[in-house]
């Protein structure tokens, strides 16, 4: 079976510009959930989906949003960008929400800000 | 609120050596899960290892297993034999029963040597 999978593997923006990162889950799964990786860091948490329904939201500003599909898969927008939005963002999903489904990750979309 | 602390920002061991990576919790919250990820260069986070905060048994997973000592809030990875290509950081994470995001730690950088 195909893992979580991410597009694109790489994207390089200029400062001001906006960004749609896409992600597709495991088949069968019905949450996904975004994270940022900062170089150096543990991965932290953006939002997450439940059945096309936002069901957390981290510490981000509102140039990030999120949506989710009825096949289940997701993108992430960011606006505006800024340099300090360089960073490799990281897509899971999971069979539900909650703290017993384990999330898996997709291999990433490294976002470099210029 | 959550936090989870890697104490060991990097390890050394020879190969066919156990190592264990510590992790220690802090959570007033009795219902959450603690989750082992490995990332390797390449950046994807790899699930490893799942405990539940009700789990009377210790997880183990193949080569994995986790000390979970519940009273102390620590659930270190263990894993016997190691081999080269075990080289990754090493996450630990936690998921609080209700909430939706991993909170991760900073990670522990494993280096096994031939």
């Amino acid at each position: 079976d195909a893992g979580v999978t991410q597009s694109p593997t790489h994207l390089i923006k200029t400062r001001g510009q906006q960004v749609t990162l896409r992600c597709s889950p495991i088949s069968g799964h019905k949450s996904v959930s975004w994270y940022q990786q900062v170089l150096g860091q543990g991965p932290q948490f953006i939002f997450q989906y439940y059945e096309k329904e936002e069901r957390g939201r981290g510490n981000f500003p509102d140039r990030f949003s999120a949506r989710q599909f009825p096949n289940y898969s997701s993108e992430l927008n960011v606006n505006a960008l800024l340099l300090g939005d360089s960073a490799l963002y990281l897509c899971a999903s999971s069979l539900a929400s909650g703290y017993t489904d384990t999330q898996y990750f997709g291999p990433g979309t490294r976002l470099t800000v210029l | 609120a959550q936090k989870i602390t890697q104490t060991q920002p990097g390890m050394f061991v020879q190969e066919k050596e156990a190592v264990t990576l510590d992790c220690t919790y802090d959570t007033s919250d009795p219902s959450y899960g603690l989750f082992w990820y490995k990332q390797p260069s390449s950046g994807e986070m790899i699930f490893l290892i799942y405990q539940g905060s009700y789990d009377q048994q210790n997880a183990t997973e193949g080569r994995y297993s986790l000390n979970f000592q519940k009273a102390r809030k620590s659930a270190n990875l263990v894993i016997s034999a190691s081999q080269l290509g075990d080289s990754a950081m090493y996450f630990c994470a936690m998921i609080l029963w209700g909430a939706q995001k991993l909170v991760f730690g900073q990670g522990t950088r494993l280096t096994i040597n031939p």
